[in-house]
């Protein structure tokens, strides 16, 4: 079965950066996209970007390029956000999920990793 | 970037009645690209319906998905008790994609 686990939660101060991992498996991890999508303590959800772990492409939501990084490891089959200039706004639970192509619905979802930004 | 109104913020209903959600989008989602999501507090959203109408494995029959264009709605014919909780949805037809705002279903 498809299983996306993610690092756990982080606390950061405002200007630092944060790194969160999604471990995947029980499938083909190049033959899918993966997604981040963020939420905000009580508000909705937000794309956020997406990498093709086959070639390591990625393509970023204006809103958060220049800020946002998507890498991957082939060799452990894990994908990293790197989110960079962090201020309290970027507060928020961040999951990866798996797509079927650059634009997809989301079937499989990590647990979610809980960032704060305080100082 | 197309955005997506959902109504109502907040539905207040029984057990055993039916529940009618809606989503709207400020420009036509391209091919029916619509999703539904279902999300309990402190767990991920969970999928329940794609492509506006087909429901996701394991989805009971309960739940609906129709429309197109601009205007969806999922419907849920006959509340049970775990149906209590936050819908989203998403047009993934045009990057990027957005979700709405939420409708939070509450017992009455």
């Amino acid at each position: 079965q498809v299983q996306l686990v993610q690092s756990g939660a982080e606390v950061k101060k405002p200007g630092a950066s944060v790194k969160v991992s999604c471990r995947a498996s029980g499938y083909s991890f190049t033959s899918y996209f993966m997604h981040w999508v963020r939420q905000a303590p009580g508000q909705g959800l937000e794309w956020m970007g997406i990498i093709n772990p086959s070639d390591g492409s990625t393509s970023y939501a204006q809103k958060f390029q220049g800020r946002v990084t998507m890498t991957r490891d082939t060799s452990t089959n894990t994908v990293y956000m790197e989110l960079s200039s962090l201020r309290s706004e970027d507060t928020a639970v961040y999951y990866c999920t798996r797509g079927y192509g650059s634009g997809s619905y989301y079937k499989s979802w990590g647990q979610g990793t809980l960032v704060t930004v305080s100082s | 970037e197309i955005v997506l109104t959902q109504s109502p913020g907040t539905l207040s209903l029984s057990p055993g009645e039916r529940a009618t959600l809606s989503c709207r989008a400020s420009q036509s989602v391209s091919s029916s690209y619509l999703a539904w999501y279902q999300q309990k507090p402190g767990q991920a959203p969970r999928l329940l319906i794609y492509d506006a109408s087909s429901r996701a494995t394991g989805i009971p029959d309960r739940f609906s998905g129709s429309g197109s264009g601009t205007d969806f709605t999922l419907t849920i014919s006959r509340l049970e008790p775990e149906d209590f909780a936050v819908y989203y949805c998403q047009q993934y037809g045009t990057s990027p994609c957005t979700f709405g705002q939420g409708t939070k279903l509450e017992i009455k």
